[in-house]
């Protein structure tokens, strides 16, 4: 157990939905870390909070969006979902601003139906 | 373009072989390589490495860095069934899309 938690675990939903993944990072960690991974194109970098405030990005496409809270958890929102948007998507956390050690979350499973 | 290239795709061995799984990079202004283990979810991490030449080890597992060539190394060795995952590469870089680009990944299959 990394001690990044993420919920829900499974999330099926329709073309052009509307989602809400939630990350809890670990405890003292300031950044948290969203990927998506499907299975072409593998691991992919979608953006990155520190201690509340954007610090880089990645491909992260302009239906979806994100935010850390002031308690340092973060939600990724995914909107007019289609259905290439299936994928496991990660949070990760780390101490500091660099993702020099990142713990990883279990994940989310999004399906689009 | 930023890019992270690991090889093999997948390797099927048996208990007890050394394998050696290989990354290479183009990245903008290289800041770390990373190795990550990926069982049946979550990428647990294993090493980091930003000098050339130093070794990292941690049992049975050891990494390497070359920074000229641009590559990286992950070695196993007396391999075990326990060792089966897919072994994910990323850099840390500092270009217009920073953090980190991750490769394929290897899939590494250990038969007993």
């Amino acid at each position: 157990d990394s001690g990044v938690t993420q919920t829900p675990k499974h999330l099926i939903t329709a073309t052009g939905q509307r989602v809400t993944l939630r990350c809890s990072p670990r405890s003292g960690d300031l950044s948290v870390y969203w990927y998506q991974q499907s299975l072409d194109q593998g691991l992919q970098f979608l953006i990155q909070y520190y201690n509340g405030e954007e610090r880089a990005k990645g491909n992260i496409l302009e239906r979806f969006s994100a935010q850390q809270f002031p308690d340092l958890h973060s939600e990724l929102n995914l909107s007019s979902l289609e259905l290439g948007d299936s994928a496991l998507y990660f949070c990760a956390s780390s101490v500091g601003g660099m993702p020099n050690e990142q713990y990883f979350g279990p994940g989310t499973r999004l399906t689009v139906t | 373009e930023d890019k992270v290239v690991q090889s093999p795709l997948s390797l099927v061995v048996h208990e007890g072989d050394t394998v050696t799984l290989n990354c290479s990079y183009e990245v903008t202004n290289f800041r770390s390589l990373l190795w990550y283990k990926q069982e049946k979810k979550a990428p647990t991490f294993l090493f980091m490495l930003t000098s050339s030449g130093i070794e990292k080890k941690s049992g049975r597992l050891s990494s390497i860095l070359d920074k000229k060539e641009l590559f990286s190394i992950l070695n196993i060795t007396a391999t075990q069934t326990g060792d089966s995952a897919i072994y994910l590469c990323a850099v840390h870089h500092g270009g217009s899309q920073g953090n980190l680009i991750f490769g394929k990944g290897t899939k590494l299959s250990v038969k007993p």
